[in-house]
């Protein structure tokens, strides 16, 4: 298994901000991801956070609202920029070992835009 | 229709019940099961996992997996007020197959 950490935990920002959200895990994973949690709701996939070139992102989120970096196989951070009410969420990283596909998750950050 | 179908709940049930937890799902390239428990303000902890078809159980949770009717069942038996919490099935191919969730079923165990 693999434990992941995320910092800060929780945020209050101001519209028109940015915010980076760093994600730590504590041996190596072959993939790294963000997720999007609104309340109440399922979890939507940002990115995939690819080492050392762009990150490969989903349908509806692009590169310069949320730049995400890579540099190494742990390490891996996340930008919510020029921040709106409606960007308001949990923000999940997640790791995957390659071997069996297990997939975990770091305890997120609470993102609150004023 | 959505690749995996998860019933929100939410589910109330009193302590020592056995719980079912179902998901159905259209892929069948689907070949990684997971169940993740999420507390409330927490992120989700891997619960259960299971390669293709048949059951697997560790202490009061057994996972099933039936690919010929694409269904993944979780049970819990002799529910905690504890065990309240969102459930979230997900599944992958694996590879390149990115993980797929679903919408999480809210239970609740009263004392």
């Amino acid at each position: 298994s693999a434990v992941i950490s995320q910092k800060p935990s929780r945020d209050i920002c101001q519209r028109g901000t940015s915010l980076t959200i760093q994600c730590q895990v504590d041996s190596q994973v072959t993939m790294m991801f963000w997720y999007r949690q609104q309340p109440g709701q399922s979890l939507t996939l940002i990115a995939t956070a690819n080492q050392g070139s762009e990150a490969t992102y989903e349908s509806g989120f692009v590169i310069d609202k949320f730049p995400i970096s890579r540099p190494n196989l742990t390490f891996s951070t996340l930008t919510v920029s020029n921040m709106s009410p409606e960007d308001s969420s949990i923000y999940l990283c997640s790791g995957m070992t390659g071997l069996d596909n297990e997939q975990f998750f770091g305890p997120g950050t609470r993102l609150t835009v004023l | 229709q959505k690749e995996v179908e998860q019933d929100p709940g939410p589910l109330s049930v009193p302590e020592g019940a056995i719980v079912s937890l179902n998901c159905t799902y259209s892929n069948s390239a689907f070949q990684y099961f997971m169940w993740y428990r999420q507390y409330s303000r927490k992120g989700p902890e891997l619960l259960m996992y299971t390669y293709s078809s048949g059951n697997k159980e560790d202490g009061r949770f057994t996972a099933q997996v039936d690919k010929s009717s694409k269904y993944i069942s979780l049970f819990i038996r002799d529910s905690q007020p504890s065990d309240s919490a969102t459930y979230l099935c997900a599944m992958t191919g694996g590879g390149g197959f990115k993980t797929i969730f679903g919408a999480g079923t809210r239970l609740f165990v009263k004392a």
